[in-house]
């Protein structure tokens, strides 16, 4: 079974909606991150989170928000889907430890079309 | 925040080494040096990372320049599994991916 596992796979959603992506992992790690890829691009940062009660923004948050359910679960919201958020999204996971150099693991992604 | 620049695209040989460089010549001295990978349809995957010295693991070798400002994932013997996008990421906290290098790999 998948470490890091994301759901849905791929959802097709018009303008307005909200939309809720899933990640759960199995790693045991504290911590956890939300990215979004768009075509020919790299991974850019959403939201991370490095324990339950901690909850930070990345990069590009506007129009994002997160919840972090339990340690093994942390959920991306898009409160209401406009089509510039068609994207690839990612969420990963890390043990403890400083930042700089650990490893992160990723989930398959999810696909969001938004029309 | 520090910047990698990296070649838009590669091609190697099935079983020949590869070589794929990453200029960061605004490096602090705080920053780890991580290579990550993305296959096709699947999320990045870790690589290798080093500070100062090179390193080696079962994936990769890692050769950083004595002056840090530049850096080479070197695939010993690549295979066609090999082909994916490789991502030269400088970290003091964040992961700051670029548009990294697309390998080829023929056969």
């Amino acid at each position: 079974d998948a470490d890091v596992t994301q759901t849905p796979r791929n959802r097709i959603t018009k303008t307005g909606k909200r939309i809720m992506l899933e990640c759960s992992q199995t790693k045991g790690h504290d911590r956890m991150y939300w990215y979004r890829q768009d075509p020919g691009l790299g991974l850019r940062l959403i939201y991370y989170s490095f324990d339950v009660k901690d909850i930070n923004k990345g990069e590009i948050s506007d129009g994002y928000s997160v919840s972090r359910q339990a340690q093994a679960k942390f959920s991306l919201s898009l409160e209401s889907a406009i089509p510039n958020q068609t994207a690839l999204y990612f969420c990963a996971t890390s043990d403890r430890g400083a930042s700089s150099y650990n490893e992160q693991f990723f989930g398959p992604g999810t696909r969001l079309t938004v029309l | 925040d520090a910047k990698t620049t990296q070649p838009n695209s590669m091609e190697s040989n099935e079983e020949e080494p590869v070589h794929l460089p990453c200029n960061h010549s605004t490096i602090s001295g705080t920053d780890y040096i991580h290579w990550y990978r993305q296959l096709p349809s699947q999320g990045p995957e870790y690589v290798i990372h080093g500070l100062t010295s090179n390193v080696n693991n079962r994936m990769a070798s890692l050769a950083i320049a004595e002056d840090r400002k530049s850096s080479t994932l070197i695939l010993h013997r690549a295979t066609l599994r090999d082909a994916a996008v490789y991502y030269c990421i400088l970290r003091d906290g964040d992961m700051r991916f670029g548009a990294g290098t697309r390998l080829t790999v023929k056969p």
